[in-house]
């Protein structure tokens, strides 16, 4: 089975400071790991994702995330919050236990606060 | 294009009336697809999900159903809704190659 934690439910940084959202997992299988980026209202628009390649993933809006296996994490990073960063982050794990049938597990997400 | 049209964007129903959602897709056929809700500060749960028309897995039991009358349509229902279907419905659409989802704008339902 697979299941995500999100170490923290709330994030508040400076505008310009560096952001880091914890993310670890558990999955039977190699995983693959997503993050999801959602702004209040609004549907759940993908960051980046890791699928057993690179192990540092570049992704939209200048994040990048790490997946280092010995630790079962796949945090998620960005040198410089702005202001628009300010959203609900969500990592995710992908259940392919199914084949095509695949599903995805969410972690509670993250809501990140960027103050001025 | 991975289009998801969602409507209606928001609706306010009173506690047993019916509810119908629907979901549209563009893009390549034969999608699987989802539905999710988002209730406040508990994430999202998937509903139910789909791998082709007619085809529908139900991931949690409760009085709502699904179902894919058409490749690219998804419709969730319900004959009488209750306090606690109130929530944001988020229908995606699943790539089978790369696993990615993409979802749709949602609809905030509040049941009152």
């Amino acid at each position: 089975a697979q299941s995500v934690t999100q170490l923290d439910s709330h994030v508040s940084v400076s505008e310009g400071t560096p952001v880091l959202l914890r993310c670890n997992y558990s999955s039977s299988y190699s995983p693959s790991l997503f993050w999801y980026v959602q702004h209040p209202n609004k549907g759940l628009q993908l960051l980046l994702k890791y699928t057993s390649a690179a192990t540092l993933v570049k992704g939209i809006n200048g994040f990048e995330a790490e997946f280092k296996k010995s630790e079962t994490s796949f945090h998620l990073t960005k040198p410089s919050a702005h202001m628009s960063d300010a959203a609900e982050y969500f990592c995710v794990v992908i259940d392919r236990s199914g084949g095509s049938n695949y599903k995805l597990t969410f972690g509670k997400g993250t809501l990140l606060t960027v103050n001025p | 294009s991975q289009t998801i049209h969602q409507w209606p964007a928001t609706l306010v129903q009173p506690v047993g009336s019916p509810l119908s959602l629907e979901c549209t897709v563009e893009g390549t056929s034969n999608p699987n697809l989802y539905w999710y809700r988002q209730a406040a500060g508990r994430g999202l749960q998937l509903l139910f999900y789909s791998v082709g028309i007619g085809q529908i897995s139900s991931e949690v039991p409760q009085n709502l159903s699904a179902s894919r009358p058409q490749d690219r349509q998804f419709i969730l229902s319900s004959k009488k809704l209750l306090l606690s279907d109130s929530g944001f419905y988020l229908c995606a659409r699943g790539d089978r190659g790369t696993y990615e989802q993409y979802f749709g704008p949602g609809t905030r339902l509040t049941v009152t």
